[in-house]
């Protein structure tokens, strides 16, 4: 089934410890997306990709990094995870950059103790 | 202030009744805007999109767009309990990055 692909689907993490979350795409889109959601909050942008072999920041990427090695994987990782980062993690992807029109993966539940 | 805004709800409505969805943004320069569903513990999908002013009707959804009062809406018709769920106003700013609200939750009653 095409779509987006995350990985794990819920995790228990110890602050300090560093952790990537995988995303993985086979919609051959160009701009893939990783947003958090928190109760209240909504869905904040934390880093994006609008073609593979470039990155930019959103709205709330201090803590996380990613790359963008090829069409299809974007991983997120957290250097030094703290109780903060205690979110749902959504990965998402569009043909091209600049529309709002996005696909999602299921979600990554992240806890950090 | 938050770039999209949100009746915070949650929204009860009986089955077979209208939902009347609101949002409000601040960037005057923003063209698209678009609405999301999601179901609990699931993840957004989109249900409709919207770039002119005026109405915009699929199905028993029509999105509504004034970009002079900057304020978008979603009504939803003939409410089913299958609509149970949150809906997020979405809105790609200028610099094309999509910023969404907090959402509304909306619940049909049988």
């Amino acid at each position: 089934i095409a779509g987006i692909t995350q990985a794990p689907t819920s995790q228990i993490l110890a602050a300090g410890r560093r952790m990537t979350l995988r995303c993985t795409q086979d919609m051959r889109h160009n701009a893939m997306y990783w947003y958090r959601q928190d109760l209240g909050l909504g869905l904040r942008l934390i880093h994006y990709s609008n073609t593979a072999g470039t990155t930019g920041k959103g709205e709330v990427p201090d803590g996380y990094s990613v790359s963008r090695a090829n069409t299809d994987d974007f991983p997120l990782t957290l250097a030094s995870a703290v109780p903060s980062q205690t979110s749902v993690y959504f990965c998402a992807s569009s043909p091209v950059w600049g529309t709002g029109e996005l696909f999602f993966g299921e979600g990554s539940r992240l806890t950090v103790l | 202030q938050k770039e999209v805004e949100q009746n915070s709800g949650p929204l009860s409505v009986p089955e077979g009744a209208i939902a009347s969805l609101n949002c409000t943004y601040s960037d005057r320069g923003s063209q698209s805007f678009f609405w999301y569903r999601q179901y609990s513990g699931k993840s957004p999908e989109l249900i409709m999109s919207i770039y002119s002013n005026g109405d915009k009707e699929d199905g028993r959804f029509t999105a509504q767009l004034n970009k002079a009062s900057q304020y978008v809406s979603l009504l939803i018709r003939d409410s089913q309990p299958s609509d149970s769920a949150t809906y997020l106003c979405a809105v790609n700013t200028n610099d094309y990055k999509l910023s969404f609200g907090a959402g509304t939750t909306v619940t049909v009653r049988a």
